[in-house]
């Protein structure tokens, strides 16, 4: 069962990068990692999703090394309206898979 | 808006208690997924149904149950409620089977535990 593990808040300010890692060193073969986005009083939304190496969005970008033992999700240029809580997901596809999400990051983007 | 309806919004009710969620998942999604989000636990998924099939299991209580029904929309049944089973419930949906593709998730009902 993949323990996932996120850093409780994050401070940035506007039109920076922001880098948000997820630990996750019992991750399965068959997972994946899929990133949300949650706003207060909302159900979470879904940012990005990947399994190994790089993946690119027209938001974000997924970075995951060749251990798959953590990954990075990128944001880059953030604004006001990026503030929210972002998790990251770990599980696979099969019958059966266990879907396991982190504690949850809080962004807070500041002027 | 992402298509997944939830109702009721919110819900209070006692302590031993017994209450439904309902869950209409986006058109043509198969796939429905419950969620438990509570201050002190985070998200924890509950259980997820294909096509009216139990697909996977998660945290789920024995006093909670589910169900999908042949028109897709589930719910979830928790049975003699207490105080910390006050939490919000989501519901998301999905086309495929896998839970790790993208879900959309409803905007949750809010039970309170008396």
């Amino acid at each position: 069962l993949a323990k996932t593990t996120q850093p409780i808040s994050m401070d940035s300010y506007e039109g920076q990068e922001v880098n948000i890692t997820c630990s996750h060193n019992n991750i399965a073969t068959n997972d994946y990692i899929t990133w949300y986005q949650q706003f207060p009083s909302q159900g979470p939304r879904f940012i990005i999703q990947g399994y190994k190496t790089k993946v690119t969005n027209e938001v974000a970008s997924l970075f995951i090394p060749a251990d798959r033992k953590s990954s990075t999700l990128s944001l880059p240029r953030v604004s006001l309206s990026d503030t929210a809580v972002y998790y990251c997901l770990v599980g696979g596809n099969n019958a059966g898979n266990m879907l396991t999400f982190g504690g949850g990051t809080r962004l807070m983007v500041k002027p | 808006d992402s298509g997944v309806t939830q109702t009721p919004k919110h819900l209070i009710t006692a302590t031993g208690q017994r209450v439904t969620l309902r869950c209409s998942p986006r058109s043509g999604d198969l796939s429905v997924y419950w969620y438990q989000q509570s201050l002190d636990q985070g998200l924890q998924f509950l259980i997820q149904y294909y096509n009216g099939e139990e697909r996977a299991k998660g945290n789920i209580l024995e006093r909670f149950s589910a169900q999908q029904f042949p028109d897709l929309h589930s719910e979830l049944n928790l049975s003699s409620l207490e105080l910390g089973d006050s939490a919000l419930y989501f519901c998301a949906s999905s086309v495929g089977s896998g839970g790790a593709g993208e879900q959309f998730f409803g905007p949750g009902t809010r039970l309170t535990v008396l």
